[in-house]
């Protein structure tokens, strides 16, 4: 089945400590995207690559980027984890910026000691 | 920045009722989404909107594009337990835009 798989479900890592999550699919969508879920709240935007073409949402901290080696991969690092960011990352995909039907995958659970 | 609306905030509800929930906006909107998210995992899209008045139907779930373009609504009929979780609405303003997330409406179901 075509599908976004996330690894791992559960990272913890320690504060300060870089940590890289990542996703990948096999719906040969051209969008991929990355969210931050706290508890509780809305998934929130933190920016996509369509095709090899980032964009960053204008309030997402530098603390966090991304790598989008070839369409089926794309990664989140997190380069100085604080305490507040800890929370669900959600990859999405969609199969291009005109259609909006986003898919997502399971998500990763971060947790920062 | 913009933002949906989503009431109500959580539901209580016993299996077999109906449920209604809605997403208002003061904006436009051209694409409505509706997803559900379970505990511990990513959310799943149940239906996609396009045009104003459109009604859509996914199994027990119906949800309806707002003749204003402002709203949009999601009904559960004959609701079962393994529709708990968290239901959210998303929406489009424009074409190239990202989505915009309502606060999700919790939903529970006893048997």
């Amino acid at each position: 089945d075509a599908m976004v798989i996330q690894n791992p479900r559960y990272q913890v890592t320690q504060f300060g400590k870089p940590v890289t999550l990542s996703c990948s699919q096999t719906l040969n969508h051209n969008v991929m995207y990355w969210y931050q879920q706290k508890s509780s709240q809305a998934p929130k935007l933190l920016f996509h690559y369509y095709d090899k073409d980032f964009n960053n949402e204008a309030d997402t901290p530098d603390n966090f980027q991304s790598r989008r080696p070839n369409t089926s991969f794309c990664f989140l690092d997190i380069r100085s984890p604080g305490l507040g960011d800890a929370a669900m990352y959600l990859c999405a995909t969609s199969r291009d910026r005109s259609l909006i039907e986003q898919f997502f995958g399971p998500g990763t659970r971060l947790t920062v000691l | 920045g913009q933002q949906l609306n989503q009431s109500p905030q959580s539901m209580f509800i016993q299996e077999g009722e109906d449920v209604s929930m809605n997403c208002t906006s003061s904006s436009i909107f051209n694409t409505w989404l509706w997803y559900k998210q379970e505990p511990g995992e990513g959310p799943v899209l149940l239906i996609a909107l396009y045009k104003a008045g459109e009604l859509t139907s996914n199994g027990r779930l119906t949800a309806q594009f707002g003749i204003t373009r402002k709203d949009s609504f999601l009904n559960i009929s004959a609701s079962i337990p393994s529709d708990v979780g968290i239901y959210f609405c998303a929406g489009q303003r424009q074409a190239g835009t990202a989505l915009i997330f309502g606060k999700g409406t919790t939903l529970s179901v006893s048997s």
